[in-house]
């Protein structure tokens, strides 16, 4: 299985630069998900790294490191909306190829 | 845009009692979870499937069964809930097992409370 590593909560200011670690170990990697989940609500989508290196989706970009275990996700220009758990999910190549979910980090922006 | 829906937002029950909770799929994926979410906790695995008849266990499918006869339905039961099993349930379905991206969509989540 997998050991997923993420800070519980963040704090950051309207318009500015967050950034997400996430930190990982496991026996086979076979990809990295990111998904936001506003209060109440269902995680949806945001990204996926599979390769080493920069994802840049708009205000949104994901990073990969797998020598490392290691993963960001990079919130810039931040709005009010943004503020949400951000969870890190890990696919494993060995067993049933299910992401592995992380405990999430919940981001909290203020003005 | 993929749909999944679950049957009830809210639900309470008391201790002892069977309770099923519904979740379909419109996209014809072949995958289905469910998962618990606690604080502290995130997201844990019950049960899956990747096929219509063929369940798995996830991490934590102790006091949970769950049915798959059709391809868009999955199903969660509790045989006879239990107060430590008050907690949000989230239905999600992906296309292909491993495959890519292979996404997963959720459902809303049924936030089910034993008294």
């Amino acid at each position: 299985g997998q050991n997923i590593d993420q800070p519980t909560e963040m704090t950051a200011t309207e318009g500015a630069i967050v950034q997400i670690n996430c930190t990982y170990q496991t026996s086979g990697f076979n990809g990295l998900f990111w998904y936001q989940q506003h209060a109440g609500e269902a995680p949806t989508f945001l990204s996926y790294n599979v390769l080493d290196g920069l994802e840049e989706k708009g205000r949104f970009s994901s990073f990969l490191s797998r020598s490392k275990g290691y993963s960001y996700l990079l919130l810039k220009e931040l709005q009010m909306k943004d503020s949400a758990s951000y969870l890190c999910a890990v696919r494993d190549l060995g067993g049933s190829y299910i992401p592995t979910f992380g405990r999430g980090t919940s981001l909290i922006v203020h003005p | 845009d993929v749909k999944v829906t679950q049957s009830s937002r809210y639900l309470v029950k008391r201790t002892g009692e069977k309770v099923f909770l519904e979740c379909v799929q419109d996209m014809d994926h072949e995958n289905m979870f469910w998962y618990r979410q606690d604080p502290g906790l995130g997201l844990r695995l019950i049960y899956f499937s990747y096929d219509v008849k063929m369940k798995e266990k996830g991490d934590i499918p102790e006091g949970y069964s769950v049915s798959r006869e059709k391809k868009e339905r999955f199903s969660l039961i509790l045989e006879s809930a239990s107060t430590n099993q008050t907690s949000m349930y989230l239905c999600a379905s992906s296309f292909e097992q491993g495959a890519g991206t292979d996404t997963q969509y959720f459902g809303p989540g049924t936030r089910l409370t034993v008294l």
